[in-house]
């Protein structure tokens, strides 16, 4: 089964407004990352946030991490109509250096 | 400069059929990995390489998959006896390193479709 899942699967929003996405994992982390997927430029990493570590900001994009509750959540501020994609958490689970596990993704669309 | 390239960007096979995947890294990254993406889904890990140490095959699904690496470049995907439920989208990523505290850097994917 998947390590993260996201919430909700799919979310409308007009642009200028806030989008929050959150993901739930089952096991112990390293670390989180999110990273956005759309047609034109692919997968790309957004922003990575450490265990140890509660909120880190990026630009437009601001992310939490509560390690007792195991998640986190992705908030988009003033969205864009180029901010619609899908947005995937990937976890780093302690104890495989090698891999991330990413979850099901929310589907963001971003309407004018 | 230039980022990681897959090809062929899209085949298409008949059921039964070997397919060979192709992904070229970014110069210098010494993880690469390879991902498998059903449509809606999120990313499914298959296999990892780092450097001249052993892969983790830990997700191919079946004997049927099988990757290789050649150095610290090209690495090409190989699925034998195609099934239908193959189809999907492969993607490949580079990391700097193989702790995954680096970024990974995605290719734009082959896109697999077994009829």
């Amino acid at each position: 089964s998947q390590q993260g899942e996201e919430d909700p699967q799919a979310l409308s929003i007009q642009e200028g407004e806030n989008a929050t996405m959150n993901c739930s994992y089952k096991t112990s982390i390293n670390n989180l990352q999110w990273y956005r997927q759309n047609s034109g430029r692919g997968l790309v990493h957004l922003i990575l946030i450490r265990s140890n570590e509660r909120e880190k900001h990026s630009g437009r994009l601001r992310v939490t991490l509560d390690t007792s509750k195991k998640s986190s959540s992705l908030l988009i501020t003033a969205s864009r109509a180029a901010d619609t994609a899908s947005y995937f958490c990937a976890t780093d689970p302690t104890g495989t250096a090698s891999k991330l596990t990413f979850g099901t993704g929310t589907r963001l669309q971003v309407t004018l | 400069g230039a980022g990681v390239s897959q090809s062929p960007s899209n085949k298409v096979t008949e059921k039964g059929k070997d397919v060979e995947l192709r992904c070229d890294p970014i110069s210098g990254h010494t993880a690469l990995y390879w991902y498998r993406q059903r449509l809606g889904q999120g990313l499914e890990f298959l296999i990892y390489f780092q450097g001249n140490s052993a892969p983790d095959k830990s997700g191919l699904p079946s004997d049927r998959f099988s990757a290789e690496r050649t150095g610290e470049s090209v690495s090409t995907l190989t699925i034998q006896r195609t099934q239908q439920e193959d189809s999907a989208v492969y993607l490949c990523a580079s990391s700097l390193s193989g702790a995954v505290k680096y970024e990974q850097y995605f290719g734009p994917g082959t896109r697999l479709t077994v009829t």
